[in-house]
This record gives structure tokens, C-alpha cells and sequence, in this order.
């Protein structure tokens, strides 16, 4: 069965500071691949995604995520965080079925600023 | 920008009671969806809806739960008999197309049955 797995649950870092969030999926075939981020209040934003071809992905406020096949891994990472960055960051695979996709989430990483 | 909307926000219920939950897709959306999370889980899947019919539900989506799309803008979600298990955030999302489209998500209903 498809699954997501994001091992960290909450991280803190440093405004200014670099960030990588850690996404493992489990997909047997190639899979669909995104990245949400939810603030507190609203719904879930889109930030990046996946289909085909390079493995680095560029998305909206900065993010960036690369797909390593071998490592069956999603990472999310930011160069230099901004304190309006703080959120849950959840990660999702697309299980294509019958012309749409379902999506399967992680469990999500709560991501905490320091000024 | 376009986005979708849910109402209410917050709903409080009492066990046994029926509850519906409304969405707003986006407009030239084709592919509907609810999703929830209860407090401290992941984001379920529930149901897709495309062409006026479920295209598929999880096991979570029993005969307690329906979905409709009444007119050409809303979508809802009915809970028949509220149970307290079903306490959660209820997502809805649309999509413009199916195998690369991407989900939209609402700001999300929370259900709380007491």
C-alpha cells in the first residue's frame, strides 16, 4: 500500500537559516509527488510538485524539493528561511486511479521560526 | 485569485444529529473531493466526485456519509448520524483535471460532535 512518511514532526530553525524537510514515500510505480503547507487557520496551500522529468522542482516562496527515485525520498528545502515560513509542511503522494488522483498524506512537520 | 470555500467554519453538533458541510469549488473545476484530519492524524482521503457520481470512497466513507453536488457551485458532505469519532477538520478540494491536476483545498469545516 501507498504511504508517506515524514520523519520529523516539528523542527525549529533560525530565521536566515537553511531548511530540508524529510518526506519518504512507498509508491509502487512512479509516483506523483507534492508538497502542501498548511498556516494556522487556513486551508492547505499547494507549494510544489512532481510528475516527470527533473528531479528538482522549483515552488512558489522559495521552496525548492528534489526526487531521488533510489531514495525513495521528497525532500523540501528552503536556502534561507523567513519567520512568515513558520507552518506544517505536508507532504503527499498521488495515487492515480480511474483519471483522478487521490492523495495520501504524511503525517506533517510543524515548523517553528526563531527570530 | 480563485479559491475554494468552505462554511461553516465550525459546526457543533450532538451525537445522532445530521450535519452537512458546503463547499465552493473553483469554477471550471471538473474533480471534487473531501478529505479530513482528525486531531493529531494525517489527512484522510474520503471521496473523489467526477461527473456527477462518487468515483471512489475509503472505508472511512460508509453509508453514514453522502455526497451531493446540488446545483453547478456547491458541493456538500452529509453526515447522517454524527458520531463522536467523526469530530475532525473536513477538507474540501477540487481539481481542474484528473491524473496532473492539482488539488485545490478549502480552508476546512471543523466538525465537533458532542
Amino acid at each position: 500500500a501507498q504511504s508517506v512518511t515524514q520523519p520529523d514532526i516539528h523542527i525549529t530553525v533560525s530565521e536566515g537559516a537553511s531548511l530540508e524537510l524529510r518526506c519518504n514515500y512507498s509508491y509502487g510505480a512512479t509516483p506523483y509527488l507534492f508538497w502542501y503547507v498548511q498556516s494556522p487557520g487556513q486551508g492547505l496551500q499547494l507549494l510544489l510538485k512532481y510528475f516527470s522529468g527533473d528531479t528538482l522542482v522549483q515552488g512558489i516562496k522559495g521552496f525548492e524539493a528534489e526526487f531521488k527515485r533510489s531514495q525513495s525520498s521528497f525532500n523540501l528545502r528552503k536556502p534561507s528561511v523567513h519567520w512568515s515560513d513558520a507552518a506544517e509542511y505536508f507532504c503527499a503522494v498521488g495515487r492515480f486511479s480511474g483519471g483522478y488522483n487521490k492523495l495520501i498524506f504524511g503525517a506533517g512537520t510543524r515548523l517553528a521560526v526563531h527570530p | 485569485e480563485p479559491e475554494v470555500t468552505q462554511t461553516p467554519s465550525h459546526q457543533v453538533t450532538q451525537m445522532g444529529q445530521e450535519v452537512i458541510l458546503r463547499c465552493v469549488p473553483i469554477s471550471n473545476h471538473l474533480y471534487f473531493y473531501w478529505y479530513r484530519q482528525i486531531l493529531g492524524q494525517k489527512v484522510e482521503f474520503l471521496v473523489s466526485f467526477y461527473n456527477n457520481e462518487i468515483s471512489e470512497k475509503s472505508e472511512i466513507f460508509d453509508d453514514q456519509f453522502s455526497v451531493e453536488r446540488p446545483d453547478g457551485s456547491n458541493f456538500t458532505l452529509k453526515i447522517r448520524s454524527t458520531k463522536l469519532e467523526d469530530s475532525a477538520m473536513y477538507f474540501c478540494a477540487s481539481s481542474e483535471r484528473g491524473p496532473r491536476g492539482e488539488q485545490y483545498f478549502g480552508p476546512g469545516t471543523r466538525l465537533t460532535v458532542t
